[in-house]
């Protein structure tokens, strides 16, 4: 089993470019999820999908993140402009329709950090 | 009161010493309980679930108290290795989507 899988590991930007990040979940999971996680504010939720439909997008902190899930195997979070608080660690997550006490499998996560 | 709470520690803690903290939750009706541990520059990993009649694996206990909205953890001869970040989670649903983190608790073995 190879786990979830995030690319790129690291990430350095300047303001105002365009980052996306990516998301292999483990293959027959059908919840996927976008975490971000600081120190001061440590995992949040940013948005879930079930079914490749996205479900719950009420963490996305604003305009600037989207996220697709165009198949069962592929997802990605984009933000546009890139801001320098954006920078943090981006995990993608997933697990599966198991009913209650499904855990999380977690990517290596995404390091962003935004100039 | 937020919904999922923890001690930020550190927690300092000699080696083979036994350390526990808890975790509070807001959400009576939550249905599920996990510890979480987190690695440096890591992603957080399945621990153990909690079960309401209490549960051990190997030095590791978990304790649910639902009547008072909490879960412990309670680590027995601490290993340089256990050294850490323990992050409670609350499921307040049935499902995979109504997890909730708390912060972590950081926790130091010291030789």
């Amino acid at each position: 089993d190879a786990g979830v899988i995030q690319s790129p590991r690291h990430e350095v930007t300047e303001m105002g470019q365009e980052v996306t990040l990516r998301c292999k979940p483990i293959s027959g999971h059908d919840y996927l999820f976008w975490y971000r996680q600081t120190m001061m504010r440590g995992l949040e939720l940013l948005i879930y999908f079930n079914n490749n439909v996205p479900i719950d997008d009420s963490g996305m902190p604003e305009d600037r993140f989207s996220a697709k899930m165009p198949n069962a195997s592929f997802s990605t979070l984009k933000i546009q402009p890139s801001e320098p608080r954006d920078s943090a660690v981006y995990f993608c997550a997933s697990t599966w329709t198991g009913g209650k006490g499904s855990p999380l499998h977690f990517g290596n996560g995404t390091r962003l950090t935004v100039t | 009161r937020k919904e999922v709470e923890q001690d930020p520690g550190p927690f300092n803690v000699p080696e083979g010493a036994t350390v526990a903290f808890n975790c509070t939750y807001s959400n009576s009706a939550s249905q599920s309980f996990f510890w979480y541990r987190q690695d440096c520059r890591k992603e957080p990993k399945l621990l153990m679930s909690v079960y309401s009649s209490g549960n051990e694996d190997g030095r590791f206990t978990a304790q649910l108290n639902r009547a008072s909205q909490y879960i412990s953890l309670l680590i027995r001869d601490s290993k340089l290795s256990d050294s850490a970040t323990y992050l409670c989670v609350v499921n307040k649903g049935g499902g995979a989507d109504g997890l909730t983190f708390g912060k972590g608790t950081h926790l130091i073995i010291q030789p």
